[in-house]
């Protein structure tokens, strides 16, 4: 079992729809969490911090459940713009050398 | 530009020879990490430094894996005796020690071996 799983995708949905992305992780120790974006052939960026208390950027909410160890991203009024991997992402400790460990990505597409 | 450089972007190679990345992270960042992603895959850790000091190596780093840094400064990733399924982006970055120090990545190195 992967350390951090991912809705399989691709996701292919219309400009202005909402999407969400769920992702579960396993490492008890994992620390912080985060979703990165890809770009073809690009390398990741980071999108947002996830935080218990959720978090909102614009269009973008990112919520933490750590009792289920499960991640969300909910993406609304989608833009052409937003078509990348999206990648969830966990943190281990400093004591585990802060190293990231990444779910094998969700690909969205948004059409016109 | 200060961010995290990566040489070369591409590389294309033979099925046995030897190739060698190199990594320059953001000067105050004493923290550097390699990773390596395959087609439709996410990034896997392979090893990072602190400062100079390599502190773990994943198990994914056979011994013909080596990496260095030796002035806590830049680093290079070398692979001996290259092999087709060594073919991915070789991804560098760097960090401040910290929990809230954040991961900024370089723009890759893509191996391709023939």
């Amino acid at each position: 079992r992967k350390e951090v799983e991912q809705d399989p995708g691709p996701f292919n949905v219309p400009e202005g729809a909402t999407v969400a992305f769920n992702c579960t992780y396993s490492n008890s120790a994992s620390q912080s969490f985060f979703w990165y974006r890809q770009d073809c052939r690009k390398e990741p960026k980071l999108l947002m911090s996830v935080y218990s208390s959720g978090n909102e950027d614009g269009r973008f909410t990112a919520q933490l459940n750590r009792a289920s160890q499960y991640i969300s991203l909910l993406i609304r009024d989608s833009k052409l713009s937003d078509s990348a991997t999206y990648l969830c992402v966990v943190k281990l400790s400093y004591n585990q050398g802060g190293k990231l460990i990444f779910g094998q990505g969700t690909e969205l597409s948004v059409k016109p | 530009d200060t961010g995290v450089s990566q040489n070369p972007r591409h590389k294309i190679t033979k099925r046995g020879q030897n190739v060698t990345f190199r990594c320059d992270p953001i000067s105050e960042h004493n923290r550097l990490y390699w990773y390596r992603q395959t087609l439709g895959q996410g990034p896997e850790f392979l090893t990072y430094f602190q400062n100079e000091a390599q502190l773990e190596k994943s198990r994914l780093l056979s011994d013909r894996f080596s990496a260095e840094r030796p002035k806590g400064s830049f680093s290079t990733l070398e692979i001996q005796r290259t092999e087709q399924g060594d073919s991915a982006m070789y991804l560098c970055a760097s960090s401040l020690v910290g929990l809230a120090g954040e991961q900024f990545f370089g723009p890759g190195t893509r191996l391709t071996v023939l």
